[in-house]
């Protein structure tokens, strides 16, 4: 079945710890890559999108993402995380440019 | 500012009620969803409008309703149908439902039966 992947359900970091959420999809043809972001009480946010050209890509906060075309993969990283990362994060994938489909969600815990 | 406005944040229902979701928004989008999100599954698509008067099914659309009157607003219908409604509904919203636009997404209503 046609999907997208996100391998940790949950992961928790001190600060200054270097993260990489892992996000895999099962689609062919066109995709277009995002990650979402939702801190707690909050709505979600574009964090960055990959469309086409460089696949490494730089969102807001110091986070990047990596289009690996051959792994069906857009990982996501920040070399140092603070505190104020602890949100939950979402990885969704737009296929031919139509429906847009997301991953189950990793919820990210910093800890001071 | 620009945005999508969605009430109320917290809702309670009876069993056997039906309740509705509102969604407004004032970014001039043509495409807005409705999205349902539960612990460890994500979000999943419940209906989508490309235009006012014209709405699609999503992957979970039973026993859920849609109505698109005006460009603004889509509001979300949760029948007595839906046999497990409880739940975090997020509505939202893109310039077009093709082409590579990301979505703008409300803040969300948390519905809970009692």
């Amino acid at each position: 079945a046609q999907s997208v992947s996100q391998h940790n359900h949950h992961v928790i970091l001190s600060e200054a710890a270097s993260l990489e959420l892992g996000c895999n999809y099962s689609y062919g043809g066109t995709v277009n890559l995002f990650w979402y972001v939702q801190y707690p009480g909050q709505h979600l946010q574009l964090l960055l999108k990959y469309f086409s050209g460089d696949p490494l890509v730089k969102g807001i906060k110091g986070f990047e993402a990596e289009f690996i075309k051959s792994k069906f993969s857009f990982n996501l990283r920040k070399p140092s995380v603070q505190w104020s990362d602890t949100a939950e994060y979402f990885c969704a994938v737009k296929i031919n440019n139509n429906d847009m489909r997301f991953g189950a969600g990793t919820r990210l815990t910093v800890k001071p | 500012d620009g945005g999508i406005t969605q009430s109320p944040k917290y809702l309670f229902r009876k069993e056997g009620q039906n309740v509705t979701l509102s969604c407004e928004q004032n970014l001039n989008h043509d495409a807005m969803y409705w999205y349902r999100q539960d612990p460890g599954q994500g979000l999943r698509l419940i209906y989508y409008s490309q235009i006012v008067n014209d709405f699609q099914k999503g992957d979970i659309a039973e026993g859920y309703s849609v109505s698109r009157e005006k460009k603004e607003s889509f509001p979300l219908t949760v029948t007595s149908a839906q046999k497990n409604p409880t739940a975090f509904y997020l509505c939202a919203s893109s310039p077009h439902r093709q082409g590579n636009y990301g979505y703008t997404f409300g803040s969300g209503t948390r519905l809970t039966v009692v």
